[in-house]
């Protein structure tokens, strides 16, 4: 299993520009999330998809849109890029787990190696 | 809403000290705690979890007790390794919520 996998690695954009940068899990989750990371500010949500065919935003949703193209695949888009949007790129994807009582827990958040976007 | 504090660093231990870093959070209802550790160039992976009171997640001699009249879950570890530097994060998800709250991430580095 290759767990997920973000496509590209590296990316140099002008100010301007547009971009998608993909992501594919194989783990068969039904969750899936898109986290910007930032020196001192942790990770943040962008946006998340609970389940195929559902998107939703996180914290900061703003500059960007995703599409959940299927269950596996998750993609993210800067229509024009700008330089605060430089920044690494994760995406993520999980399960809930049932508990004894019935009540459901969000389950590991299994994340790609990421994707380290410039903007200039 | 959902917050996670925890302790600013960066923290610098030799190897075979003793390490703690400090969370506390704020949650509106009874969340599901964890810490998520991100190597050199890589992305997060989970290091533990607990999701009741009381409960200790372990992993890789790393423990953190889930304590909710304190708010808080420490992660410890008791006698450091170079192979434990990293970024760790402490995190929290509520009942039947489908997201995760970070904190801000400790950067760990031992040296030998």
């Amino acid at each position: 299993n290759a767990g997920v996998t973000q496509t590209p690695k590296f990316q140099v954009l002008k100010t301007g520009q547009s971009m998608t940068l993909q992501c594919a899990q194989d783990m068969n989750h039904n969750s899936m999330y898109w986290y910007r990371q930032d020196p001192g500010m942790g990770l943040r949500l962008i946006y998340y998809s609970a389940s195929e065919g559902t998107t939703d935003k996180g914290e900061v949703p703003n500059g960007y849109n995703v599409s959940r193209l299927n269950k596996r695949e998750f993609s993210l888009r800067l229509e024009s890029a700008a330089p605060s949007q430089t920044s690494v790129y994760f995406c993520a994807s999980s399960d809930f787990i049932r508990g004894l009582a019935g009540d459901r827990f969000l389950g590991e958040q299994y994340f790609g190696p990421g994707t380290r976007l410039t903007v200039t | 809403g959902n917050s996670v504090t925890q302790m600013e660093g960066p923290v610098t231990l030799s190897e075979e000290a003793f390490l703690t870093i400090n969370c506390t959070y704020t949650a509106t209802g009874y969340p599901s705690l964890f810490w998520y550790v991100q190597y050199p160039g890589e992305g997060l992976q989970l290091l533990l979890k607990a999701t009741k009171a009381d409960d200790k997640g372990s992993n890789k001699g790393f423990e953190a007790t889930y304590r909710k009249e304190t708010t808080s879950f420490h992660l410890e570890k008791g006698s450091v390794q170079v192979s434990d530097s990293a970024v760790y994060f402490c995190a929290l998800s509520d009942l039947d919520d489908y997201k995760l709250s970070f904190g801000a991430g400790t950067t760990v580095t031992v040296r030998a």
